[in-house]
């Protein structure tokens, strides 16, 4: 696609249900990261998916929280027992290759709100 | 660890004026990636400009430049001739140069250009 498409755009739901938050990147980029943005807060690192894997899950805040990329393009985030905290704009970025000198495209991200 | 700090909360600025953001970070490391970023109510992150710290010359990028400092750990951005369509979040940010593959965001400036 032309640039980084993610759905829902916004997502509401209720504490405790469970949550799936899709991310398209473009076409033939091999990496692809989640961040979370919390309100007045800057993005923070979830996940780093090189291909199918994830080379990096350090930042996953805990295990209801888990990121799978079967076919190594479209990601998908899933949230089980959602709590308040969780409520945030989760934002999806891809690369070409994953190197650091290679430009980041973002999506503009899910807003997830949890009542 | 490394932090990124910006300072300003919130700017305002009249439209052809000239401004400065300010950022400042920590690390231990000697090669890295700085990055400013700009956030539109649209959330699509969206680079403006990038500086490797190995290269003293600073970046620019049309009206947009940065003033790095490495000693002092400082990294600003000047934005000349300033445009209604530069109000935005902004966004410093930083990044290891080999070994990890996170950016790691200050919490923002707001930028309010007026007519």
């Amino acid at each position: 696609g032309a640039g980084v498409s993610q759905t829902p755009s916004n997502k509401v739901t209720e504490k405790g249900k469970y949550v799936e938050l899709r991310c398209d990147p473009i076409s033939g980029h091999t990496a692809l990261y989640w961040y979370r943005q919390s309100l007045g807060q800057g993005p923070e690192f979830l996940i780093y998916f090189q291909g199918t894997g994830a080379a990096d899950d350090s930042g996953l805040p805990n295990d209801r929280f888990f990121a799978v990329r079967p076919e190594g393009s479209v990601s998908t985030l899933k949230i089980q027992r959602t709590e308040r905290g969780d409520s945030a704009v989760y934002l999806c970025a891809s690369s070409l290759n994953g190197f650091p000198n290679e430009k980041l495209f973002f999506g503009s991200g899910t807003q997830l709100s949890v009542l | 660890a490394q932090t990124v700090t910006q300072s300003q909360p919130e700017m305002s600025v009249q439209e052809a004026e000239t401004v400065t953001l300010s950022c400042t970070y920590d690390t231990s490391e000697s090669n890295y990636y700085l990055f400013w970023y700009k956030q539109p109510p649209s959330r699509q992150m969206i680079l403006v400009i990038r500086q490797e710290a190995y290269k003293q010359q600073n970046a620019t990028e049309n009206r947009f430049s940065v003033n790095f400092q490495k000693a002092a750990k400082s990294f600003s951005l000047k934005i000349s001739d300033s445009q209604l369509g530069d109000t935005a979040m902004y966004f410093c940010a930083f990044m290891k140069h080999r070994g990890d593959d996170k950016i790691i965001f200050g919490k923002g400036t707001r930028l309010h250009i007026l007519p």
